[in-house]
């Protein structure tokens, strides 16, 4: 069974810093995959960024990065030079264990302030 | 290019009365799937199409929900009858054909459908 865990159901950062949210997830598959999704209040979930389990880096994507720390299970994003359009929920997902169904955290909510 | 299109976005009715989804995917993605996503909760995979195969529904309460994909292109998603624990949000996504399971394949997300039973 695969499992996501996300401890953090709020954060609030400034406008311009950076911000950590937290992902930790649990499989006893060797294959998996990590991902990032954004929900803004209009509803749809926005792809941000992908980690496989076998990449040696971490991924970036603009100004996201994930911290992949493979023997702690975790998987961070990392929002640097936070926007006002960062607001949004961001729900972290795994997929593993040849499913490709995912399973996804509860998800933080996330707002930035001015 | 267009993304996901669902409609309606909002829908409220009556328990026991029957209600549907229409999903049109981004043209040319094989696979087609349906979430549905709790208030505070992520969103849980329904069911998944492969073209106009339902290849993963093991989550979908066959008793009262039906998906179909006839054509391989747009779907719907009815549920009959309606019940009080059925309101949520449905999100339909889209992707091209998978892949390996660690091998990135981005799902593009409709807006949903806001359901509301009273």
């Amino acid at each position: 069974a695969q499992k996501i865990t996300q401890t953090q159901p709020g954060m609030f950062v400034q406008e311009k810093e950076a911000v950590t949210l937290d992902c930790t997830y649990d499989t006893s598959d060797p294959s998996y995959g990590l991902f990032w999704y954004k929900q803004p209040s209009s509803g749809e979930m926005i792809f941000l960024i992908y980690q496989g389990s076998y990449d040696q880096q971490n991924a970036t994507e603009g100004r996201y990065s994930l911290n992949f720390q493979k023997a702690r299970k975790s998987a961070n994003l990392v929002i640097s030079a936070s926007q006002l359009g960062d607001s949004a929920m961001y729900f972290c997902a795994m997929r593993s264990g040849g499913s490709y169904i995912p399973t996804f955290g509860r998800g933080t909510s996330l707002i930035v302030h001015p | 290019e267009a993304g996901v299109v669902q409609s309606p976005r909002y829908k409220i009715i009556e328990k026991k009365q029957p209600v549907a989804f229409w999903c049109n995917p981004i043209s040319g993605h094989n696979t087609l799937y349906w979430y549905r996503q709790n208030l505070g909760q992520g969103p849980e995979l329904l069911i998944r199409y492969e073209n106009e195969e339902a290849v993963d529904d093991s989550q979908l309460p066959k008793d009262r929900f039906s998906a179909e994909r006839l054509k391989g292109v747009d779907s719907t998603l009815k549920i009959q009858p309606a019940e009080l624990g059925d309101s949520a949000v449905y999100l339909c996504a889209s992707s091209s054909r998978q892949t390996g399971v660690s091998s990135y394949n981005e799902q593009f997300f409709g807006p949903g459908t806001r359901l509301t039973v009273l």
